[in-house]
Parts: C-alpha cells; sequence; structure tokens
C-alpha cells in the first residue's frame, strides 16, 4: 500500500461547487503540504501543517481552505470552486525533526486532477 | 527559504553523465539544499540533499560550491527514465518550488 494516498485521483465539477480533497499518510509524520501545479509550472504551496493544532498559509491559500482533523489525515478544500482552481494538487508529509537545521525530505502521494467546468 | 535558478531545459545523451546546475545565492548558511525530480505528472520523488560536502547514492551526487551559492547535481550515467523535470530547492522546510529544469534524455 502506499504510504500518503490521495482522494480523489480525478474530479470534475462545475463553478461554485464546494469541493474536498483528502490526503492520509501511514509514514507517521508530523508535517503535512498540499501543493498546487499548473501546467508548465512548479509547485506552489497552498497550505501547510506541522502538527495537528498547527496550520499555516502558503503561497496561494486564497479561496482554499484546510483541516488537518488527525496526525495522519489533512484535508483541502475549495468552498466555491472556479475554472483558474483547474490543475494537479499534490499532497505531502516529512517527519518533525529536532532543530531548525535538520534535514527532511517531503514524501509525496500520486495527486489528485482537479478539474472546474 | 532562499529562491533558485535553473535553466528551464536541457538534453543529454543516453549513457552520459546529466549535470544540471542550480543557483542559490540567498541560500543561509545552515540551510540544506535538496534535489526532487518529477516524471510526468508522477508526485515529486526525493533524490539527494546537501549542507555543505558533496554528497553521492544510488541516484545522483551533489556537488555544493565553497560558498555554498550554487549546486550541480550529476546523474553519472544516465538512462530514458531519467527524463523528468528536476527541481533544486534549498531551505529548511523546502517551501519554495521554482519551475525546475526539465531534462531530455536522448537515445
Amino acid at each position: 500500500d502506499a504510504d500518503v494516498t490521495q482522494t480523489p485521483r480525478n474530479r470534475i465539477t462545475k463553478t461554485g461547487k464546494r469541493i474536498m480533497l483528502e490526503c492520509s499518510q501511514t509514514k507517521g509524520h508530523d508535517r503535512m503540504y498540499w501543493y498546487r501545479q499548473d501546467p508548465g509550472l512548479g509547485l506552489r504551496l497552498i497550505y501547510y501543517s506541522f502538527d495537528v493544532k498547527d496550520i499555516n498559509k502558503g503561497e496561494i491559500s486564497d479561496g482554499y481552505s484546510v483541516s488537518r482533523q488527525a496526525q495522519a489525515k489533512f484535508s483541502l478544500s475549495l468552498e466555491s470552486a472556479i475554472p483558474n482552481q483547474t490543475a494537479l494538487y499534490f499532497c505531502a508529509t516529512s517527519e518533525l525533526s529536532g532543530g531548525f537545521d535538520s534535514y527532511n525530505e517531503q514524501f509525496f502521494g500520486p495527486g489528485t486532477r482537479l478539474t472546474v467546468l | 527559504d532562499a529562491k533558485t535558478t535553473q535553466p528551464p531545459s536541457m538534453d543529454c545523451a543516453e549513457g552520459r553523465a546529466a549535470n544540471l546546475p542550480c543557483n542559490h545565492s540567498t541560500i543561509s548558511g545552515n540551510e540544506y539544499v535538496y534535489w526532487y525530480r518529477q516524471i510526468h505528472s508522477q508526485g515529486p520523488q526525493y533524490i539527494i540533499h546537501g549542507l555543505k560536502n558533496n554528497e553521492t547514492n544510488e541516484m545522483a551526487s551533489l556537488i555544493i560550491t565553497e560558498d555554498r551559492k550554487s549546486s550541480t547535481l550529476i546523474l553519472p550515467h544516465a538512462t530514458l527514465r531519467d527524463t523528468a523535470v528536476y527541481y533544486c530547492i534549498p531551505g529548511a522546510y523546502q517551501l519554495i518550488w521554482g519551475a525546475g529544469t526539465k531534462l531530455i534524455i536522448k537515445p
């Protein structure tokens, strides 16, 4: 089984609909992230969470909200979807290690392809 | 987290070494440099990271300049399966991802 799973893998919705993307991990990591990727571009951070009680906005949080229900689950919601939110969405996790200069690579899910009509 | 400059695309012949440069001139003294790659539209995959010394693992080697303002990822014997977008990301939390370098391995 995959360590980081995302559901759904593909979703087509209409403008104005509320959409939730879910991410689950079995790695036991404290840190979780949501990224968005538009065609031909790199990843842009939407929200990140360093533990269950910690939620931080990323570069492009407008129009999105998140919920960290448990250590293993981090959900991304689009309250009222619009066409320019059509993109590939990735969830990632990393381990909380001590110290600012500690290293910790991110582990990514397979992505959710969202289309807003 | 520091920002980076990478060439948008590079070609390399199969079997040759692929050298991917990255400029990260604003990196802080205690920030690691991480490299990931993304094959097609899959989730990015971690390759290697380093702080000051050169590093090598089963996937690649990482050369970091003495002033730490730039680094080079080396794939010693590139194969067609190494065709991907390669991202260089400095910073403890790896929160800022640029567009990366699209590496195309040619037969």
